[in-house]
């Protein structure tokens, strides 16, 4: 049982490029989130999904698009990348909406020179 | 504005110790209030949730307490192992259609054997 897992774990891009993280989740459940973790700042919500098909914003999506085609599968994207985007990246998946557990992944480090 | 603040950066204690963590918080009013391990280079991992109507929450050596007079949650390890030694967040969600799960920076443990 895989839990939720996330591709790729490493990235470096160059100021303007553009990328797509995927995170994948076996568990079925309904709700996906990604989050970004920077020194001091904790865990800062970017965007969440309900459901297939539907997304919304968290506390910190400028910069950021989402995608939820499939419901085992969350695609967070950069369109052009700028260096405040360097970030460890989290996705996670729960049964409840931010009631209970949330699965994580492993994380996504991703650098913009 | 909305702020969930825990304790120190970092705490050592010695072995068979019990470690205290603190996490306050202002201008919420949390539904749900969890606690997460994290360890350097992996994602968080789910440890308890207590929710607003609990005051005390125990799974084997851990206790939680949740207070929303003093608008604070204790995390408490006793008999800490050097194992117990990782980074531990607190989040917050509240009731309703606004909420979301809200991490604090969290606390570094080391405990010394």
């Amino acid at each position: 049982n895989a839990g939720v897992t996330q591709t790729p774990k490493f990235r470096v891009l160059k100021t303007g490029q553009s990328m797509t993280l995927l995170c994948a989740q076996d568990m079925n459940h309904e709700y996906m989130y990604w989050y970004r973790q920077d020194p001091g700042m904790g865990l800062r919500l970017i965007h969440y999904s309900v459901g297939e098909g539907t997304t919304a914003k968290g506390e910190v999506p400028d910069g950021y698009n989402v995608s939820r085609l499939k419901k085992q599968n969350f695609l967070l994207g950069l369109e052009s990348a700028a260096p405040s985007q360097t970030s460890v990246y989290f996705c996670a998946s729960s049964q409840s909406l931010f009631a209970g557990e949330l699965f994580f992944g492993e994380g996504s480090r991703l650098t913009v020179l | 504005s909305q702020k969930i603040e825990q304790n120190s950066e970092a705490l050592n204690i010695q072995e068979g110790k019990t470690a205290t963590l603190t996490c306050n918080y202002t201008n919420y009013s949390p539904a749900y209030l969890q606690w997460y391990r994290q360890d350097p280079g992996r994602g968080p991992v789910f440890l308890l949730l207590i929710r607003e109507n609990e005051k005390e929450k125990r799974k084997e050596r851990l206790k939680v307490t949740f207070d929303t007079t003093l608008k604070q949650s204790l995390f408490h390890i006793t008999a800490s192992q050097p194992a117990d030694s990782a980074t531990y967040l607190c989040a917050l969600s509240s009731a309703g259609s606004a909420r979301q799960l809200t991490f604090g920076s969290g606390t570094q443990l080391t405990v010394l054997p």
